[in-house]
């Protein structure tokens, strides 16, 4: 069926280094792909977003990238620290019941842990 | 500004009992989602408002499961006959109008324990 799975659930990485987190979707109609951050007892925070028109986005220290011909997307977090630490969940916006297309789909999430 | 809040932050209840739990979305903000997260999963929508009207509420459980935002603002999720498969953190999420590409921002959550 249709899903957004991640294919890590946990993720160290040494502070200061590069993390890559990885995301597959399964539904080749979807269009818009976000990743969320999520801390321990706080709500998701919006990172990036990214349309199918693009394979590639870029933020402040956060690039995401999408490849629609395997349906995959990675979210790329340069020079991290341990302000990074958190679960990251991807998610993709699909059409809702009626008009618009509202709702969130989201993956299991990646927990990353960052090492001082 | 002030974000998306939510009361309250915990909530312990016995099976059987009705709860409610309220969210204050963004001031401005004309779309509100509810959505609900268990333990080591993603969250899961439950249903869409675009002012005072539920656009989508495909996600609720079942009938025990209702919203509402009166003034399209505040929104209260009620749960009536509550189940220990219940259990678990409700998120509120505002955006400011509700089209595919605008950022949903998410509260802290409630979350819910039925004993």
């Amino acid at each position: 069926g249709e899903s957004v799975g991640l294919h890590l659930p946990t993720l160290s990485v040494q502070e200061g280094d590069n993390s890559i987190i990885n995301c597959a979707y399964s539904n080749s109609a979807s269009d818009y792909f976000i990743w969320y951050k999520q801390e321990s007892g706080k709500g998701p925070q919006f990172i990036i977003d990214i349309r199918s028109n693009m394979d590639k986005r870029q933020g402040q220290r956060v690039t995401v990238l999408l490849n629609k011909t395997v349906k995959h997307l990675s979210l790329q977090i340069a020079a991290t620290q341990p302000g990074d630490s958190a679960v990251y969940f991807c998610a993709e916006n699909r059409m809702g019941s009626n008009f618009g297309n509202e709702k969130l789909t989201f993956g299991t999430g990646t927990r990353l842990t960052i090492i001082p | 500004g002030a974000g998306v809040s939510q009361t309250p932050s915990n909530k312990v209840t016995e099976k059987g009992k009705y709860v409610e739990l309220r969210c204050d979305p963004i001031s401005g903000h004309t779309a509100l989602y509810w959505y609900r997260q268990s333990l080591g999963q993603g969250p899961e929508f439950l249903i869409y408002f675009q002012g005072t009207g539920a656009a989508d509420d495909s996600g609720l459980p079942n009938d025990r499961f209702f919203a509402v935002r009166p003034e399209g603002s505040v929104s209260t999720l009620k749960i009536q006959r509550t189940e220990r498969g219940d259990s678990a953190v409700y998120l509120c999420a505002s955006s400011l109008a509700g089209g595919q590409s605008d950022t949903q921002y998410f509260g802290p959550g409630t979350r819910l324990t039925v004993l």
